[in-house]
């Protein structure tokens, strides 16, 4: 199993500020994921952050909105830029298993809870 | 594509009730799919994992049965407790890889 820890675990901001969500896995892990969680909704995906390279965003997700950074095994940021009441979310990192492509349980993170007034 | 669906939306029962969550999927050809659980405001907790090759999964009053060939699985409440109370979201892998897509959930009120 994997022990993941998120901070902030929320936060009230401005709009058009920032904000950098960190994400700490108590072991090694070649992938990192990250969701949204918008009120009322189900978890979609931003983006997948693997350890050195740049991270791969989904349809609807860009890097200047969302920039992640991935500088070891163990960790991620997500920053959710200039930000809007839109971006009310819970947001949350996740990790596969290591068997594999789809082939072993993917744990969450707590959550950030965010919102923008 | 996958999509998943879950049905109800939500379910209101009283204490003690056994009870089943439904959960659709569109592709049969999936690789496992997972039972969450998640409290208000919270992350998501692992309550399950049942891989493509598997039929069902116990752990405790929770049973997670699969049938592919009906793209559908259910997860088995047995004696449902108040702090069962919780949205309980299914997800299975996209293709080949190990992103998740998920339904909507089914917000689970248990009635003391």
């Amino acid at each position: 199993s994997a022990v993941i820890s998120q901070k902030p675990s929320r936060d009230i901001c401005q709009r058009g500020t920032s904000l950098t969500i960190q994400c700490q896995v108590d072991s090694q892990v070649t992938m990192m994921f990250w969701y949204r969680q918008q009120p009322g909704q189900s978890l979609t995906l931003i983006a997948t952050a693997n350890q050195g390279s740049e991270a791969t965003y989904e349809s609807g997700f860009v890097i200047d909105k969302f920039p992640i950074s991935r500088p070891n095994l163990t960790f991620s940021t997500l920053t959710v830029s200039n930000m809007s009441p839109e971006d009310s979310s819970i947001y949350l990192c996740s990790v596969g298993g290591s068997g594999g492509a789809g082939s072993d349980t993917q744990y969450f993170g707590p959550g950030t809870r965010l919102t923008v007034l | 594509k996958q999509e998943v669906t879950q049905i109800p939306a939500a379910l209101s029962v009283p204490e003690g009730e056994n009870l089943v969550l439904n959960c659709s999927f569109t592709d049969s050809a999936i690789y496992n799919l997972q039972w969450f659980r998640q409290d208000p405001g919270k992350g998501l907790t692992s309550l399950l994992l049942i891989q493509s090759s598997q039929r069902e999964q116990t752990s405790g009053r929770l049973n997670a049965s699969l049938d592919k060939s009906s793209g559908r699985s259910t997860l088995y409440i047995a004696a449902s407790q108040p702090g069962d109370s919780a949205t309980y979201l299914c997800a299975t892998p996209q293709g080949g890889s190990e992103k998740l897509v998920f339904g909507k959930g089914t917000k689970l009120t248990v009635n003391p």
